[in-house]
């Protein structure tokens, strides 16, 4: 076990909903990391925050957005869904800005 | 741009085998090299790790070696159970040059190794 949480473990929806996927980092990691895991992208880099600020950006589509909450618990938004949004969803922390990164279980998300 | 090269799979090995999974990497900077593994139906576990040329990361009886004359941080086993199946992924971090800046991992595309009692 990591420390990082994921919920939900398991989305279903369809195409053209909105959904939002929840990450809860280590106790005292300041930054937190998304990364979508696809069978035709391997493993992207979407997007990362640290202490609630955006610090970069990767990859990660106009329709997707993300904050970190004072609580340090970030969420990740993803609108107007596509059949190719499928995909594992997998948030990290590490303790500042650089660093280990530790992942958490991921978000299965599947769009019909 | 940074990009990290795997061996391509899958490996299959059985149980006691040597095992070799072949990574190189293209950065810029000075890249901090990992290792992570996926077992199946989980998420991405830290195997180990090297911040600098001609280190060792060690766990669980793999080691890799940063190697910077060759941009490459095989990962190896001497003896493979079957409990080693899983996805293993080659990852690095590079702050680039300044060393500033936010950290992303860029991973390879991943190695699926079974083991066979």
């Amino acid at each position: 076990d990591s420390g990082v949480t994921q919920t939900p473990k398991h989305l279903i929806t369809a195409t053209g909903q909105r959904v939002t996927l929840r990450c809860s980092p280590r106790s005292g990691d300041l930054s937190v990391y998304w990364y979508q895991q696809s069978l035709d992208q391997g493993l992207q880099f979407l997007i990362q925050y640290y202490n609630g600020e955006e610090r970069a950006k990767g990859n990660i589509l106009e329709r997707f957005s993300a904050q970190q909450f004072p609580d340090l618990h970030s969420e990740l938004n993803l609108s107007s869904l596509e059949l190719g949004d499928s995909a594992l969803y997998f948030c990290a922390s590490s303790v500042e800005d650089r660093g280990t990164q530790y992942f958490g279980p991921g978000t299965r998300l599947t769009v019909l | 741009g940074n990009s990290v090269t795997q061996m391509e799979g899958p490996v299959t090995l059985s149980e006691e085998a040597f095992l070799t999974i072949n990574c190189t990497y293209t950065a810029t900077g000075y890249p901090s090299l990992f290792w992570y593994v996926q077992y199946p139906g989980e998420g991405l576990q830290l195997l180990l790790k090297a911040t600098k040329a001609d280190d060792k990361g060690s766990n669980k009886g793999f080691e890799a070696t940063y190697r910077k004359e060759t941009t490459s941080f095989h990962l190896e086993k001497g003896s493979v159970q079957v409990s080693d199946s899983a996805v293993y992924f080659c990852a690095l971090s590079d702050r680039g040059v300044e060393r500033r800046g936010a950290q992303k991992l860029v991973f390879g595309q991943g190695t699926r190794l079974t083991i066979n009692p």
